[in-house]
């Protein structure tokens, strides 16, 4: 089993829905939970963090978590174009992270 | 005011060959990382350096040595390379927070490329 495990994709939605973005981990003692955008041939770029149970707001994203069931999730509200871009998902695990593969989203006009 | 720097961008040599990348950090952070992101675009921890000490060798061929010459620093040699070396390597910084979590800036990348 993968230690970090998203559905690469695409997921493709239509400009203005909303996106929603989700992984699944395999070490129950993760405490911290990263989500990462990368666009073609660009570095990963931190969008939010979050490390407890529950919904973390910053604009358009939304971070949920739920320790219990090892899953967290991004939604991006009115998705845009711009946000076309693959979703990297990390967990802290003994002194690293560890990235899963990353989602691929596609925003069309 | 690059926070995460990387020389050079890209890399493109003949197999057999050493070579060499380097990482500049500005942030002030006490951790600096290596990362290989392959064709697939999975993104895997090589190295960690904490205060120039090695604290994350992962299961890395020996061929690859990580340096830090001080804490703002790392650089990554690679010698005899291979095709297998092909990828976009990542350097990476971060500051740990007490009860905070600890956030990973990258830097722009080197695509390497071995023919």
């Amino acid at each position: 089993q993968k230690e970090v495990e998203q559905n690469s994709g695409p997921l493709s939605v239509p400009e203005g829905a909303i996106a929603s973005l989700n992984c699944t981990y395999s070490d129950r003692g993760s405490q911290s939970f990263f989500w990462y955008r990368q666009y073609s041939g660009k570095s990963p770029e931190l969008i939010m963090f979050i490390y407890s149970n529950g919904d973390k707001e910053d604009g358009r994203f939304t971070a949920q978590l739920n320790k219990a069931s090892q899953y967290v999730s991004l939604l991006i509200r009115d998705s845009q174009p711009s946000d076309s871009a693959t979703y990297l998902c990390a967990v802290v695990g003994f002194q690293k992270l560890v990235f899963g593969t990353g989602t691929r989203l596609l925003v069309s006009p | 005011d690059t926070a995460v720097s990387q020389t050079p961008k890209y890399l493109v040599t003949q197999m057999g060959n050493d070579k060499s990348i380097k990482c500049e950090q500005n942030l002030g952070h006490d951790t600096m990382y290596w990362y290989k992101q392959d064709s697939k675009k999975f993104l895997k921890i090589m190295f960690s350096y904490n205060n120039k000490e090695l604290i994350i060798n992962e299961t890395v061929p020996n061929r690859f040595s990580p340096k830090s010459p001080d804490k703002a620093h790392l650089n990554l040699h690679i010698n005899s390379l291979e095709l297998g070396d092909s990828a976009v390597y990542f350097c990476a910084s971060s500051q740990a927070r007490p009860g905070g979590p600890d956030t990973q800036y990258f830097g722009p990348g080197t695509r390497l490329t071995v023919l």
